[in-house]
C-alpha cells in the first residue's frame, strides 16, 4: 500500500498570513497517463470532505485562488497564501494511483 | 440539484449485517465510478471500497474485504455497501462518494450516515 505522511498535524495561523502542508508519498504518483494522482480535501468542522486540488496543482470549481498545489513525485504541498477564517478545518491528501486509495493523516488548521 | 444522500446506518450488534444506501441525484449516475470512504470518530478518512460505473470492477481496503460489498443499481441510481460481520472497529461515519475521471477525484461527497457497532 502506499503510505502518505502529512506534516504538520496541527497548523495555527494569524489570519492573512500563509499556511503550507506537506504531504510526502511512499512511492511516485505518477500516473502513466502523465498526471499527478494526488488530491487535496477540506473537511470543515460538521461537514463532509471536499475536493480543493486535484492532479496535484489544479483548484477544483469555486476554490479560492489562494489555494495552490504544487510538487511531483513524492513531495507535495499544499499552500493558503493569506489565511481567513472560513479556512478552518482538516486538511486531507489522498493519492488515487492505485487501489488501496490511501489518505494522510490529516492537518488540522486552526486560527490563532 | 448535484447531491448525493446516504441512508441505513444506525447502531448493530457485532457479527451483524447492515446495507447502507447512497442516492444520486442531478447527474448521470451510470457516467461515474463511485467510492465508499469513512470516518471512526475523532480519527482521520480511511477509503473503503470502489465500484466502476458499469458494476463490472469492485475493489476494497484489506479492513473489509471478504466482509463488505460494494453494489450499484443505475436504473436505480443508488449505490450500496451490504456489510456484514460487523466489528467494533467498523464504527465510523460512511459517505459515499463520486469519482470524476475528469479530474481524476473525488469531487462530490455525501453527508455521510452513521454506524455504530456496540453490544
Amino acid at each position: 500500500d502506499i503510505v502518505m505522511t502529512q506534516s504538520p498535524l496541527s497548523l495555527p495561523v494569524t489570519p492573512g498570513e500563509p499556511a503550507s502542508i506537506s504531504c510526502r508519498s511512499s512511492q511516485s504518483l505518477l500516473h502513466s497517463d502523465g498526471y499527478i494522482s494526488l488530491d487535496w480535501y477540506l473537511q470543515k468542522p460538521g461537514q463532509s470532505p471536499h475536493l480543493l486540488i486535484y492532479s496535484g496543482s489544479n483548484r477544483a470549481s469555486g476554490v479560492p485562488d489562494r489555494f495552490s498545489g504544487s510538487g511531483s513525485g513524492t513531495d507535495f504541498t499544499l499552500k493558503i497564501s493569506r489565511v481567513e477564517a472560513e479556512d478552518v478545518g482538516v486538511y486531507y491528501c489522498m493519492q488515487g494511483l492505485q487501489t488501496p486509495y490511501t489518505f494522510g493523516q490529516g492537518t488540522k488548521l486552526e486560527i490563532k | 440539484q448535484v447531491q448525493l444522500v446516504e441512508s441505513g446506518g444506525g447502531v448493530v450488534q457485532p457479527g451483524r449485517s447492515l446495507r447502507l444506501s447512497c442516492a444520486a441525484s442531478g447527474f448521470t449516475f451510470n457516467n461515474y465510478g463511485m467510492h465508499w470512504v469513512r470516518q471512526a470518530p475523532g480519527k482521520g478518512l480511511e477509503w473503503v471500497a470502489l465500484i466502476w460505473y458499469d458494476g463490472s470492477n469492485k475493489y476494497y481496503a484489506d479492513s473489509v474485504r471478504g466482509r463488505f460489498t460494494i453494489s450499484r443499481d443505475n436504473s436505480k441510481n443508488t449505490l450500496y455497501l451490504q456489510m456484514s460481520s460487523l466489528r467494533g472497529e467498523d464504527t465510523a461515519v460512511y459517505s459515499c462518494a463520486r469519482y470524476s475521471a475528469t479530474y481524476h477525484a473525488l469531487d462530490l461527497w455525501g453527508q455521510g450516515t452513521m454506524v455504530t457497532v456496540s453490544s
